[in-house]
């Protein structure tokens, strides 16, 4: 069972609207939480952190964690086509190498 | 400005070669790894290391080494290239287990 689970997509939103990006995980003893932004034959570029209950602003963005029901979500607001790409829900588990792992990722398409 | 390098770009080689695939980063990070990234399996861990003389295997080592002489560098070699092995390679590094990744620019690797 693959521990970081994304809707693989596409998401398709309007220009404006409020992109809303889903993640859930399987270990409780999960400690940071990241969303990545990857771009058709570009590396992930990581966009949010965020550690603690929640929610997270910077700018168009929001994280939002609760730990509780073991879920991380994206929200991109004012969506533009440019936040057209894929984003990827990264979490660092309690496991022995506190890894990161990595969901599938969501394909995000904002339309004009 | 810090940064981290893959090189080659790109590379095509033929099954059974032995291919090294190189990775430099210039932000002192203990923490290095290398992922492929496949459409339908996401971003997966090769192998990793938390510091000089560390390596570590990950999800999917088999026909991958590392090796870690320094801070700066990763090396990532194919012993037997296949054709299994076709994939975007990317390398990553952090200052430690709890902060994101930074990742390079990725290597095209095609096996034929």
């Amino acid at each position: 069972q693959k521990e970081v689970e994304q809707n693989s997509g596409p998401l398709s939103v309007p220009e404006g609207a409020i992109a809303s990006l889903n993640c859930t995980y399987s270990d409780r003893g999960s400690q940071s939480f990241f969303w990545y932004r990857q771009y058709s034959g570009k590396s992930p570029e990581l966009i949010m952190s965020i550690y603690s209950n929640g929610d997270k602003e910077d700018g168009r963005f929001t994280a939002q964690l609760n730990k509780a029901s073991q879920y991380v979500s994206l929200l991109i607001r004012d969506s533009q086509p440019s936040d057209s790409a894929t984003y990827l829900c990264a979490v660092n588990g309690d496991n022995a190498g506190n890894m990161l792992t990595f969901g599938g990722g969501t394909r995000l398409m904002v339309k004009p | 400005d810090a940064e981290i390098t893959q090189s080659p770009r790109h590379k095509i080689t033929e099954t059974g070669r032995q291919v090294t695939l190189a990775c430099h980063q210039t932000w002192n990070h203990n923490n290095m790894f290398w992922y492929r990234q496949d459409l339908g399996h996401g971003l997966r861990l090769i192998h990793y290391s938390y510091g000089v003389q560390d390596t570590n295997k990950g999800e999917v080592s088999d026909g991958y080494s590392v090796s870690r002489s320094n801070t700066e560098d990763l090396p990532l070699t194919l012993e037997s290239a296949a054709s299994s092995q076709t994939s975007v390679y990317f390398c990553a590094s952090s200052p430690d287990r709890r902060s994101p990744l930074h990742f390079g620019n990725g290597t095209r690797l095609t096996v034929t």
